[in-house]
């Protein structure tokens, strides 16, 4: 019941295409929802964030869409860059962030081609 | 501003061996937290520090030592390496404003 499941597993897409990385939970009591980017050799850094008050929420090209119901969200890169490569986690916790005890899904990784 | 910093970058232990990986903030955060990262799994927490002195285990805690004897230290002790623990170790600190998690470039550890 903690897990957060990532798909795909691997993502490739066209310069200016949408990425689409969809991610699903069981836990009803996590209420912060964030994603990460990470670099290759690098650490993983908050991209965006969501709490289930809400039902999208948008920064820039990213957008986060939460279904509370069917308890899923997803990630939305609009206009996709070579410069978006990278891999992508999706996580989840109770206590609204506080505790930041993340559950991150398994990771996507986006290949971004010119 | 050098936020997170682990040390070493990569390692390569022999099966028995110990050793500790250091991590260390300058943004004041009460909260930190090391993560391990294998390929197709994502990230899984391993120990945990809501401030100095207070410690707890994460989801795989097991074969690994923690201690929090200072707001910016937050070293991970690996006492009898085992294959089962060559993975990326990460650190990371949480900033109480915003929730979000700052993250270390990570410790690349190979045991053989």
């Amino acid at each position: 019941q903690q897990q957060v499941k990532q798909s795909p597993q691997s993502l490739i897409v066209q310069k200016g295409g949408i990425s689409i990385i969809n991610c699903a939970y069981e836990n009803t009591a996590f209420d912060y929802f964030p994603w990460y980017q990470q670099f290759p050799g690098k650490g993983p850094a908050l991209l965006i964030a969501i709490r289930p008050d809400v039902s999208e929420k948008k920064e820039g090209r990213f957008t986060i869409s939460f279904n509370k119901s069917a308890k899923q969200f997803s990630l939305h890169i609009m206009d996709s860059q070579p410069g978006d490569s990278a891999t992508y986690f999706c996580a989840a916790s109770t206590g609204s962030g506080n505790t930041g005890k993340l559950i991150f899904g398994q990771g996507t990784t986006l290949q971004v081609k010119p | 501003n050098a936020g997170v910093t682990q040390t070493p970058k990569f390692r390569i232990l022999k099966i028995g061996q110990s050793m500790t990986l250091q991590c260390a903030q300058d943004m004041n955060h009460n909260y930190m937290y090391w993560y391990r990262q294998d390929p197709g799994m994502g990230l899984k927490l391993i120990y945990y520090s809501v401030g100095a002195g207070i410690t707890d285990k994460g989801e795989v805690p097991n074969g690994y030592n923690v201690s929090r004897s200072t707001t910016e230290d937050f070293p991970l002790r690996l006492e009898l390496a085992a294959p089962s623990q060559t993975s990326v170790y990460f650190c990371a600190s949480r900033s109480s404003n915003t929730g979000e998690l700052f993250f270390g470039e990570g410790s690349r550890l190979t045991v053989l």
